[in-house]
């Protein structure tokens, strides 16, 4: 089993609309919790933290549920330019920092 | 304030040839770490550096190996390279190798391609 699984998509839907993505991790033991976003051919950016109690950024609300191991990203009122690989990240608690990461979900918003 | 840097942008290596990529990490910080992006997924980790030594590696050959300078900066080296290693090859600093769960930040990286 990956220690990061995430729905690789694509998951296309039409401006304005809101889409969810969701990501399991294995290691009950993981520490932190980030979406990063990735432009194609693009190094990967962060968009958020996830925090236990929610958080929001806007347009983007992301989610963690630590009983589940689920992690998740809301989108509200798409874009455009929200088209990108989001990928979910997770700190394991190794004693160093080490990221590991999802394989992504893409997202393509069309007019 | 220049964010982490990496060099070459783009590299054409063939089988069995040797590599080097280099990168600079984003001031203030001391701590780099590599990863490897094959096409369609996401980054793999593959070894860590701070104070000049490999502190964490993930499941990557002894093929692949790296260097931190006292400036911080850092060199991955991979030997006989297979087809298999063509990818995106990232860096990423952070101030501390905990980094306290903070987010690393990306270099742009350098597009690795093996004929």
């Amino acid at each position: 089993r990956k220690e990061v699984e995430q729905d690789p998509g694509p998951f296309n839907v039409p401006e304005g609309a809101t889409v969810a993505f969701n990501c399991t991790y294995s290691n009950s033991a993981s520490q932190s919790f980030f979406w990063y976003r990735q432009d194609c051919r693009k190094e990967p950016k962060l968009l958020m933290s996830v925090y236990s109690s929610g958080n929001e950024d806007g347009r983007f609300t992301a989610q963690l549920n630590r009983a589940s191991q689920y992690i998740s990203l809301l989108i509200r009122d798409s874009k455009l330019s929200d088209s990108a690989t989001y990928l979910c990240v997770v700190i394991m608690n190794t004693g160093f920092q080490k990221l590991v990461f999802g394989t992504g979900t893409r997202l393509l918003v069309s007019p | 304030d220049a964010g982490v840097t990496q060099s070459p942008t783009h590299l054409i290596k063939t089988r069995g040839q040797q590599v080097t990529l280099r990168c600079s990490p984003k001031s203030g910080h001391d701590t780099v770490s590599w990863y490897q992006q094959a096409l369609g997924q996401g980054p793999q980790f593959i070894f860590q550096y701070y104070e000049e030594e490999e502190r964490q590696r993930g499941n990557f050959p002894d093929r692949f190996s790296g260097h931190q300078f006292p400036n911080y900066s850092s060199e991955l080296n991979v030997n006989a390279l297979l087809l298999g290693d063509s990818a995106l090859y990232l860096c990423a600093s952070s101030s501390s190798p905990t980094g306290g769960n903070q987010p690393q930040h990306f270099g742009d990286g350098t597009r690795l391609s093996i004929l």
